[in-house]
């Protein structure tokens, strides 16, 4: 099954700096979601990207799809000491709604 | 709040015991996922239930099962229990449509081996 992957793998940034993200994956898919997750906790759903779209915004978040390098960024803009969590790209193949998680980008943003 | 529920929170186990856990769906979600996460690593997907019935697994042995009721919450059990079971483990639910990809996530069970 393919996995995204993450890079960078731990990220540390001041409070209003921004955060960016990248995620590879290996094949063809449907779609591509980035989720959070807090101190080990439950994962939050972020921000789905359909493989027919470039770019999306939600908020302080925006992510980028390029299916032509099979990858995806993450950007948080003007980033809060609530956003320290660690954040995972999941990619979905067509056919079904399984997802293939990377092993997670740590971030800490200092007050 | 994503309205998936988990339990129980924590669990301890001893190797070669076996272990159920449970998961109820947010409320008009007939799909639940479980994924295993090892400490620092992102989840992995064990299988999927769709309407009582299960629909797609991933790369883990036989010894886990699992179920799903008619009113879509589900079970994972783990027989014979060994110490790399120790992990998070997390199931999600989701309705099964092709154009709703989103899956809500329950707060997860950690469970240890001994």
């Amino acid at each position: 099954s393919q996995q995204g992957e993450e890079d960078p793998q731990a990220l540390s940034i001041q409070e209003g700096e921004n955060a960016t993200m990248n995620c590879s994956y290996k094949t063809s898919i449907n779609n591509l979601q980035w989720y959070r997750q807090n101190s080990g906790r439950g994962l939050v759903h972020l921000i789905l990207i359909r493989s027919n779209e470039r770019e999306k915004h939600s908020g302080r978040l925006r992510v980028t799809l390029d299916t032509s390098k099979k990858s995806s960024s993450l950007l948080i803009t003007a980033s809060r000491a609530a956003d320290t969590a660690s954040y995972f790209c999941a990619t979905a193949l067509y056919g079904n709604n399984r997802l293939a998680f990377g092993k997670g980008n740590q971030v800490v943003v200092i007050p | 709040e994503t309205g998936v529920t988990q339990s129980p929170t924590h669990l301890i186990k001893t190797r070669g015991q076996q272990v159920t856990l449970r998961c109820s769906s947010q409320s008009g979600h007939n799909t639940v996922s479980w994924y295993q996460q090892a400490l620092g690593q992102g989840p992995q997907f064990i299988f999927q239930y769709y309407r009582e019935e299960e629909n797609g697994r991933g790369n883990f042995p036989p010894r886990f099962s699992g179920l799903q009721f008619p009113n879509y919450s589900s079970e994972l059990n783990v027989n014979a229990l060994e110490l790399d079971d120790s992990a998070l483990y997390l199931c999600a639910s989701s309705r099964r449509d092709p154009r709703e990809f989103e899956q809500y996530f329950g707060p997860g069970t950690r469970l240890t081996v001994t």
